[in-house]
């Protein structure tokens, strides 16, 4: 079954650093997301992508974080000046035109 | 605000007993549901869906059904298995195809065996 796929599984930071997580789409999909968790709650909604822009975002999704997709393939979220509080699980989704979403396993970003 | 929210944060069910888990929701525009799994540092893996114009589907072991009058969606697990033990979202969106989803809070299945 095709899986997204996230890397890397667990980033550990300092408080002002620069992070990249990355994400490999399902090879058809044409919409992709992140969402993030902080640890025991409810996962949140941070972005979506297609066609190459964003075409939603949430209060969550400030001027620190962007997204893109540089080489048609990989997904990435960048976070320019992390935060203790950026500290959560960060997944991936995508889907195709009109069928559910497909989760990657998640990057655990932990700052310190 | 418009939210999505589980009555219950934690069940515990026999092996073999069936399971109810419930999902409360407000936002009426929405017509697209999900149930998910997360197993302990995973992702949210689908169990499954409906739509606003049907009120009840069922797959492999699971029902999913659903209460527009009341805003109320439950999963029905039947027959439970050691595996089934996870957090279980309900999760709605609006226009299927539309961008993003909106996830509840969750509750935590645990099989008893």
């Amino acid at each position: 079954e095709p899986e997204v796929t996230q890397t890397p599984s667990h980033q550990v930071t300092q408080m002002g650093q620069e992070v990249i997580l990355r994400c490999v789409p399902i090879s058809n999909h044409l919409y992709f997301y992140w969402y993030r968790q902080i640890l025991g709650q409810k996962v949140e909604f941070l972005v979506s992508f297609y066609n190459n822009e964003i075409s939603e975002k949430s209060e969550i999704f400030d001027d620190q974080f962007s997204v893109e997709r540089p080489d048609g393939s990989n997904f990435t979220l960048k976070i320019r000046s992390t935060k203790l509080e950026d500290s959560a699980m960060y997944f991936c989704a995508t889907r195709a035109k009109n069928y559910g979403y497909t989760f990657g396993s998640g990057t655990r970003l932990t700052v310190v | 605000g418009e939210s999505v929210g589980l009555h219950l944060p934690t069940l515990s069910v026999q092996e073999g007993d069936n399971s109810i888990i419930n999902c409360a929701y407000s936002n009426s525009a929405s017509d697209y549901f999900i149930w998910y799994k997360q197993e302990s540092g995973k992702g949210p893996q689908f169990i499954i869906d409906i739509r606003s114009n049907m009120d009840k589907r069922q797959g492999q072991r699971v029902t999913v059904l659903l209460n527009k009058t009341v805003k109320h969606l439950s999963l029905q697990i039947a027959a439970t298995q050691p595996g089934d033990s996870a957090v279980y979202f309900c999760a709605e969106n609006i226009n299927f195809g539309n961008e993003k989803l909106t996830f509840g809070t969750g509750t935590r299945l645990t099989i008893i065996p």
